[in-house]
């Protein structure tokens, strides 16, 4: 039982070029998030789904998008990165009990 | 907007004081409270949550209080040790069931031998 899975782990960007971050939970969660997490500032969140095709802003959504196609992914994308979105960033999924969060991925835009 | 507060930024204790952790909320739909604990480059870890149905709840040297009409909640460390040195973070669910999971901004809590 991996949990929550996110792909990849570290990545560096130049300004201006897009990725996509992959979230993957194997436990039937309903809900799933992507915050991004800056000094100082704890836990923003981006985006969020509440369940397989649906997704809701969150606190920060500017320059994000995202998908929930299959119950267990929640893909985070950046079409244009600039340099403000160099930050860690967290995937969580969440049943009925409580939200696990994912190892998180390391994006500089440089 | 919909926000959580939390305070202090950082609470710096002596092994076995206790610490307590303030947050607010600002939905009254609000009904999940969870606490999380971030150590250094690793992912947040549930350590306590609370539902809007209970005042208050314990486990071993942890507790959460909550007191829904000043929409205000708290977690209380007692008997700490230099192990729960880390990053404290308060949540609250916005809406009903789990919805939008929105996240204080975090104390960094340093416990000192």
């Amino acid at each position: 039982n991996a949990g929550v899975t996110q792909t990849p782990k570290f990545r560096v960007l130049k300004t201006g070029q897009s990725m996509t971050l992959l979230c993957a939970q194997d436990m039937n969660h309903e809900y799933m998030y992507w915050y991004r997490q800056d000094p100082g500032m704890g836990l923003r969140l981006i985006h969020y789904s509440v369940g397989e095709g649906t997704t809701a802003k969150g606190e920060v959504p500017d320059g994000y998008n995202v998908s929930r196609l299959k119950k267990q992914n929640f893909l985070l994308g950046l079409e244009s990165a600039a340099p403000s979105q160099t930050s860690v960033y967290f995937c969580a999924s969440a049943g009925s009990t409580e939200a696990f969060f994912g190892q998180g991925t390391r994006l500089t835009v440089v | 907007g919909e926000n959580v507060e939390q305070h202090p930024s950082t609470l710096s204790v002596q092994e076995g004081d206790s610490a307590v952790i303030k947050c607010t909320y600002s939905d009254s739909a609000s009904n999940y409270f969870p606490w999380y604990k971030q150590e250094l480059g690793k992912r947040p870890q549930l350590i306590i949550d609370i539902r809007s149905n209970v005042g208050e709840k314990k486990d071993q040297r942890i507790a959460v209080t909550l007191n829904k009409t000043a929409k205000h909640f708290s977690l209380h460390i007692t008997e700490t040790q230099p192990e729960d040195s880390a990053v404290y973070f308060c949540a609250a669910s916005m809406g009903t069931g789990f919805q939008k999971l929105v996240f204080g901004t975090g104390t960094r809590l340093l416990v000192s031998p």
